[in-house]
């Protein structure tokens, strides 16, 4: 069955290094791949979409990587802060498909 | 600009007691809506989507049910809740279908549902 791995563990880094969070999918070809930030009792809110041609994108702080060989994306958010501190989903959308599959979701934790 | 608004934003209801969820979609037409649930520990889990008025597709057989009435509005439904109904819900939706390019899911801010 198709499944996306997210590290459960809460990622905790210092103010101004750079944080790196990983999702892993198995028995899944997507299409594209999305990143969201979830604050504590709040929807998730999108911040960036890279697709299945792309080997990475940025955004301001914010760099993905997604290697559709190893099957994984990799997510940056450089000079990190404490503001930075929230849940990060991966969610992966499937050609021709209407929906996303989230992961579960890594906290991270900047600390100042 | 396109808001999508859901309410309540807690709801603490007894076991066996209906359920009615609304969200509703400004600033768009014909969106793709959904309801998602987010249990304590555990990712975001699609329950239905809707492509269309009276279009509904279910992902996971459960105690719950939605409609769409209107092209923005989107309703989720339970006649009996149990305990295991409890979690987050969120609605959620995209401005077209998620194909090729993909395009970004909005969210509602969440209806807290405890079931007692």
């Amino acid at each position: 069955s198709q499944k996306i791995e997210q590290n459960s563990e809460a990622l905790n880094i210092q103010e101004g290094k750079t944080a790196t969070l990983t999702c892993n999918y198995t028995n899944y070809s997507p299409a594209y791949l999305q990143w969201y930030r979830q604050d504590p009792g709040r929807g998730p809110v999108f911040l960036l979409l890279i697709r299945e041609n792309e080997k990475e994108k940025r955004k301001e702080r914010l760099k993905v990587t997604f290697d559709t060989t190893l099957k994984q994306s990799l997510f940056h958010i450089t000079a990190s802060q404490p503001a930075d501190s929230a849940t990060y989903l991966c969610a992966l959308g499937h050609s021709g498909y209407s929906t996303l599959t989230f992961g579960k979701g890594t906290m991270l934790l900047v600390s100042p | 600009s396109q808001t999508i608004h859901q309410w309540p934003a807690t709801l603490v209801q007894p076991v066996g007691s209906p359920l009615s969820l609304e969200c509703t979609v400004e600033g768009t037409s014909n969106p793709n809506l959904y309801w998602y649930r987010q249990a304590a520990g555990r990712g975001l889990q699609l329950l239905f989507y809707s492509v269309g008025i009276g279009q509904i597709s279910s992902e996971v057989p459960q105690n719950l049910s939605a409609s769409r009435p209107q092209d923005r509005q989107f309703i989720l439904s339970s006649k009996k809740l149990l305990l295991s109904d409890s979690g987050f819900y969120l609605c959620a939706w995209t401005n077209l279908l998620t194909g090729p390019t993909g395009t970004e899911a909005f969210f509602g801010q969440g209806t807290r549902l405890t079931v007692v």
